[in-house]
């Protein structure tokens, strides 16, 4: 199976506060898991990315967590801003040459002031 | 450094019409990929193109959609024969090509395909 499950389909989060957004995998192949952000209007932009060999990876305010043996990995949002309001897709693919990356369905954060 | 370019960003067409779509990589970038996003859900593949080759179109339909990404210009993602299940967000992105899965993909602003 290919498909990346995410959720909540949306989210409304108070500034200041913490987002949290979860995603479950099936394919145990999947060997990098990058999160996108996507603003309306734009394309997709990288945001931060994981490899299984580690459970977690901070860049700033954005912190993945990953549970190899669950299958399940999750993308916090801390001290979340009116700016973070967009939509973020988890996603994941398979090392071997190129990047086919299946992307969950997408979460449309709203951080509210 | 400009980055990943789409035109046309709109493109309305009827119902049996050709929709021609175009992306131009980042430079130095010799991978192109392109998605499809249909409302309110994720994009999925649909093919994978160095220049001159298609390397992967797993995710394209069989009929009526092809892509071709030449020596010299654009990518191209042609449709012919529109039907409204084509209404969609396509995206492009392209990657340096250096052959690791964790090449980064940077995307292109999308072409918004409006079949009526």
């Amino acid at each position: 199976q290919q498909q990346v499950k995410q959720s909540p389909q949306s989210l409304i989060v108070q500034k200041g506060g913490i987002s949290i957004i979860n995603c479950a995998y099936e394919n145990t192949a999947f060997d990098y898991f990058p999160w996108y952000q996507q603003f309306p209007g734009k394309g997709p932009a990288l945001l931060i990315a994981i490899r299984p060999d580690v459970s977690e990876k901070k860049e700033g305010r954005f912190t993945i967590s990953f549970n190899k043996s669950a299958k399940q990995f999750s993308l916090h949002i801390m001290d979340s801003q009116p700016g973070d309001s967009a939509t973020y897709f988890c996603a994941a693919s398979v090392s071997g040459g190129y990047q086919k990356v299946t992307f969950g369905t997408g979460t449309k954060l709203q951080v509210i002031p | 450094n400009a980055g990943v370019m789409q035109n046309p960003r709109h493109l309305v067409r009827r119902r049996g019409q050709e929709a021609r779509l175009r992306c131009s990589p980042m430079k130095g970038h010799s991978h192109v990929y392109w998605y499809r996003q249909l409302p309110e859900e994720g994009l999925k593949f649909m093919v994978y193109l160095q220049k001159e080759n298609i390397i992967d179109e797993s995710g394209m339909p069989k009929e009526r959609f092809s892509a071709e990404f030449p020596k010299e210009g654009p990518s191209i993602l042609r449709i012919q024969q529109v039907v409204r299940g084509d209404s969609a967000a396509y995206f492009c992105a392209s990657s340096p090509g250096l052959g690791r899965s964790t090449d980064t993909q940077y995307f292109g602003p999308g072409t918004r395909l409006t079949v009526l």
